[in-house]
């Protein structure tokens, strides 16, 4: 069964840093890796994909994520924090082994920026 | 497109008493999902549907969870005789296309407060 891991349930970095949040994924087969973002109180939004095309995937609100197989990782970035960008970021991993493709989740991480 | 929509946006209810929850998807997405997230944790997958039919179920569901959709459209998710485990936000996707690695689309979610 596919898994993932989003180490930092915490994150906090200065408005303009570089944001750095990290998922390791498992799977049996070639994954399907996803992150979302959510808002105080909202549904989930996709930030951007991976479904096995270029390993760099650009995404939404100037976040990119590469796909390193060798490392088993996902690991989201943002060269320079906004304030806006406070929210809680979910990775994904699609199963892909009995057609449904249900998403597993990992458990979060919250980003603060600070002023 | 207009989004999921998901209604009602929250619901308070008393420990034993029924609720039903809707989901609108993304007109002609042919497959429609339900997730339950408890407080600081990611989504977990609770049921799936393709077009009418439900095509999987998680552990999750207990006997007193049940989803429908009947015509392929809209779907409920009913939880009888509530309990105060089930207090959770409900998160309804939907996601159209025949390909592998297909976005899932969120709805806001029902946040259900069970007292």
């Amino acid at each position: 069964a596919q898994s993932v891991t989003q180490l930092g349930s915490h994150v906090s970095v200065s408005e303009g840093a570089l944001v750095l949040l990290r998922c390791n994924y498992s799977s049996s087969v070639p994954p399907y890796l996803f992150w979302y973002v959510q808002y105080p109180n909202q549904g989930l939004q996709l930030l951007l994909k991976y479904t096995s095309a270029a390993t760099l995937v650009k995404g939404i609100n100037g976040f990119e994520a590469e796909f390193k197989k060798s490392e088993t990782s996902f690991h989201l970035t943002k060269p320079s924090a906004h304030m806006s960008d406070a929210a809680e970021y979910f990775c994904a991993v699609s199963d892909q082994d009995f057609g449904n493709e249900k998403l597993t989740f990992g458990t979060g991480t919250r980003l603060t920026i600070i002023p | 497109d207009t989004g999921v929509s998901q209604d009602p946006r929250h619901k308070i209810t008393k420990r034993g008493q029924n609720v039903t929850f809707r989901c609108d998807p993304i007109s002609e997405h042919n497959r429609l999902y339900w997730y339950r997230q408890t407080l600081g944790q990611g989504p977990e997958f609770l049921t799936y549907f393709q077009n009418e039919a439900q095509l999987e179920k998680s552990r999750l569901l207990s006997d007193r969870f049940s989803a429908e959709r009947p015509k392929g459209s809209f779907s409920t998710l009913e939880i009888q005789r509530t309990e105060q485990g089930d207090s959770a936000m409900y998160l309804c996707a939907s996601r159209g296309g025949r390909g592998l690695g297909e976005t899932q689309y969120f709805g806001p979610g029902t946040r259900l407060l069970v007292l």
